[in-house]
């Protein structure tokens, strides 16, 4: 398995709550994604990284906010959490834009 | 906007029955067309990247081909331990670090 960790692994949290989610990896990879995976719906992307400090939306970035202040940590924010945001968070690392991504083993949250 | 859609959802086999499941793709250009097996309550585990029709790669009992409009992933014999959700997903030609889009999903049950 590739070298990435996610934590929290479970989360239970109430509507209106801020949630950080945080993605590590030992592989020294470039680019961090972080992907939210709900039922009928294949992974859809929430922001990735190519860099320090160099971050950028993706599909589904609403009500999301993101930050790397190191190579290895990418971390999500909910700003303020919503039933809508229940699912199940998967990150994923690359070494170059068109190589293959490996995906962390997720964190579940639950949004009450 | 690129899409990605597979069939069938479901697929229910006996063991050594040969199967294929399919991905069908519409892309502006494809930079990487990428195969995922996932377990329940995990992440994708990358199975291929194939970049160009016409190319092929095999893995134990899975084989995954490429032509311009679809990609087919090939099941020969499978045992049970073959029961997964395979995820397929696409990166198109493009400026940036984009992500992957994805299909929902093959639910694959290979029964004994």
């Amino acid at each position: 398995d590739a070298g990435i960790t996610q934590s929290p692994r479970h989360k239970v949290t109430e509507t209106g709550t801020p949630v950080t989610l945080r993605c590590h990896q030992t592989e020294n990879h470039r680019y961090m994604y972080w992907y939210r995976q709900d039922p009928g719906h294949g992974l859809r992307l929430i922001h990735y990284s190519y860099g320090v400090k160099d971050t950028d939306k993706g599909e589904v970035s609403d009500g999301y906010s993101v930050s790397r202040s190191k190579t290895e940590d990418f971390l999500l924010t909910l700003e303020s959490a919503t039933s809508s945001q229940t699912s199940v968070y998967f990150c994923a690392i690359s070494d170059y834009t068109e190589e293959t991504q490996y995906f962390g083993p997720g964190t579940r949250l639950l949004v009450l | 906007e690129d899409q990605v859609t597979q069939s069938p959802e479901a697929l229910r086999l006996q063991e050594g029955e040969s199967s294929s499941l399919n991905c069908s793709y519409t892309v502006s250009g494809l930079r990487g067309l990428f195969w995922y097996r996932q377990d329940p309550g995990k992440g994708p585990e990358f199975l291929f990247t194939l970049y160009s029709a016409g190319e092929e790669k095999e893995k134990e009992r899975l084989k995954a081909t490429l032509t311009k409009k679809e990609s087919f992933l090939h099941i020969t014999a499978p045992k049970p331990e073959d029961s997964a959700t395979y995820l397929c997903a696409v990166q198109a030609v493009g400026g940036g670090a984009d992500g992957l889009t994805f299909g929902k999903g093959t639910h694959l049950i290979i029964q004994p």
